[in-house]
């Protein structure tokens, strides 16, 4: 059974940091491109970032280039999101998906989501 | 970037047919994917390039993808549809994903 589980949400304030991790089971995770989709309150999904297998490809929404990295380790099955600069407007619930195995592909699982607060 | 854009709101009576729209420049050219939330939910994938679905989810569910136009139909709609549905394509020009703004399917 593919699971993902997200970690690392909580309160912090503006400027602050949060470090997220996704830890993937059930199906080989070296094979697939994966992504962070975040929403806020109330609002609607937003892309946020995506990595390629290998770690050689990875894209950001322009709210948060510079400001957040994604990154991979494929022996310990788990995707992270360095989140850095928080600002009030990151809050949203963070969700770690898995896509396909080519660029394009659809997100075919999902995580439960870690909330991210950011707040004075 | 590009844009997608639903309505924010289709109702139907149950038993009949939900249309729920998602336009953008040209989309007929681009694979779009669909995602139903129930509140409190993680999204998930009920159509896959424009028009495969899932194993699992229902025959009711189908889409289509022409001109400047995507659309999801539920046929035979039921209490359990209620949700909201986003659209969703890949921007090869701006090399990242694009979710459309939702849509609030209610079943009256």
């Amino acid at each position: 059974e593919v699971q993902l589980v997200e970690s690392g949400g909580g309160l912090v304030q503006p400027g602050g940091s949060l470090r997220l991790s996704c830890a993937a089971s059930g199906f080989t995770f070296s094979t697939y491109w994966m992504s962070w989709v975040r929403q806020a309150p109330g609002k609607g999904l937003e892309w946020v970032a995506n990595l390629k297998q290998d770690g050689s490809e990875k894209y950001y929404v322009d709210s948060v280039k510079g400001r957040f990295t994604i990154s991979r380790d494929n022996a310990k099955n788990s995707l992270y999101l360095q989140l850095n600069s928080l600002r009030v407007e990151d809050t949203a619930v963070y969700y770690c998906a898995r896509e396909g195995s080519r660029s394009g592909d659809p997100f075919d699982y999902w995580g439960q989501g870690t909330l991210v607060t950011v707040s004075s | 970037s590009y844009v997608l854009t639903q309505p924010p709101s289709v109702s139907v009576a149950p038993g009949k047919t939900a249309r729920i729209t998602c336009g953008g420049n040209n989309i007929g050219s681009k694979s779009v994917h669909w995602y139903q939330q129930k509140p409190g939910q993680a999204p998930v994938l009920v159509i896959y390039y424009d028009t495969d679905r899932p194993s699992g989810i229902p025959e009711r569910f189908s889409g289509s993808n022409s001109g400047s136009t995507a659309t999801l139909t539920i046929s035979r709609v039921e209490a359990g549809d209620e949700a909201d549905y986003y659209c969703q394509v890949w921007d090869n020009i701006g090399d990242h994903w694009v979710f459309g703004g939702g849509t609030k399917l209610t079943v009256l």
